[in-house]
């Protein structure tokens, strides 16, 4: 069972660049999540998406964008990097939004903004 | 807003032994669910353990129990014979039952396992 699948797994990046994080999940997940994880800050919500076509900002939304174009990809943009955007993401699911459904993770995507 | 606090950085602990990792939350609701997760060296984060706030009894799967005491605010998690593969960051996490999507995570805490 794949789960969730990101990509790339790393990625170094020049600052001023677009890039886009890639989420898929093959377990038909109706919500679907990003995180940031820092050094000393443990991991940080950006965006989340209940269900195909709606998303909604988390705690740290500034300078990402996403789309929920279908249940099972949820890909995350940064427009113009910035070195603060260096960090480990992680894509996540759950079947529903809310406590009682636990996310599941992916590897994560580990990305560094020169 | 919730606040998932995680007051030791890093634990060490002989193989076999029993470890305790401290987990403190800060909330208004009062219906809410708390997690443990597992993240090893791999990075891939992994779920150990889920504790429903309504229910008084806590919640074990084979060698990890957590001691939930909800008028404190704690949510500890014991691991017990402690084995090499429990090495790893252990994450403290919260959710609201309602109107909230967001899962707070505490800062971790890096268990290692002496041989």
């Amino acid at each position: 069972t794949a789960g969730i699948t990101q990509a790339p797994t790393s990625q170094i990046l020049a600052a001023g660049r677009s890039m886009t994080l890639r989420c898929t999940q093959d377990m038909r997940h109706n919500a679907m999540y990003w995180y940031r994880q820092d050094l000393g800050l443990g991991l940080r919500l950006i965006h989340y998406s209940n269900t195909a076509g709606t998303t909604g900002k988390g705690e740290v939304p500034d300078g990402y964008s996403v789309s929920r174009a279908n249940t099972d990809d949820f890909p995350l943009t940064l427009a113009s990097a910035v070195p603060s955007q260096t960090s480990v993401y992680f894509c996540a699911s759950s079947e529903q939004g809310g406590g009682n459904q636990p996310q599941h993770f992916g590897d994560g995507t580990r990305l560094s903004i020169l | 807003a919730q606040t998932v606090t995680q007051s030791q950085p890093e634990m060490s602990v002989q193989e076999a032994e029993t470890v305790t990792l401290s987990c403190t939350y800060d909330t208004s609701e009062s219906n809410y669910y708390l997690f443990w997760y597992k993240q090893p060296p791999s990075r891939q984060m992994i779920l150990v353990i889920r504790q429903e706030a309504y229910k008084q009894q806590n919640a074990t799967e084979n060698r990890f129990s957590v001691n939930f005491q909800k008028a404190a605010k704690s949510f500890s998690l014991k691991i017990s014979d402690s084995q090499l593969g429990d090495t790893a960051m252990y994450f403290c996490a919260f959710m609201p039952n309602f109107g909230n999507e967001k899962l707070t995570f505490g800062t971790g805490t890096r268990l290692t396992i002496i041989p």
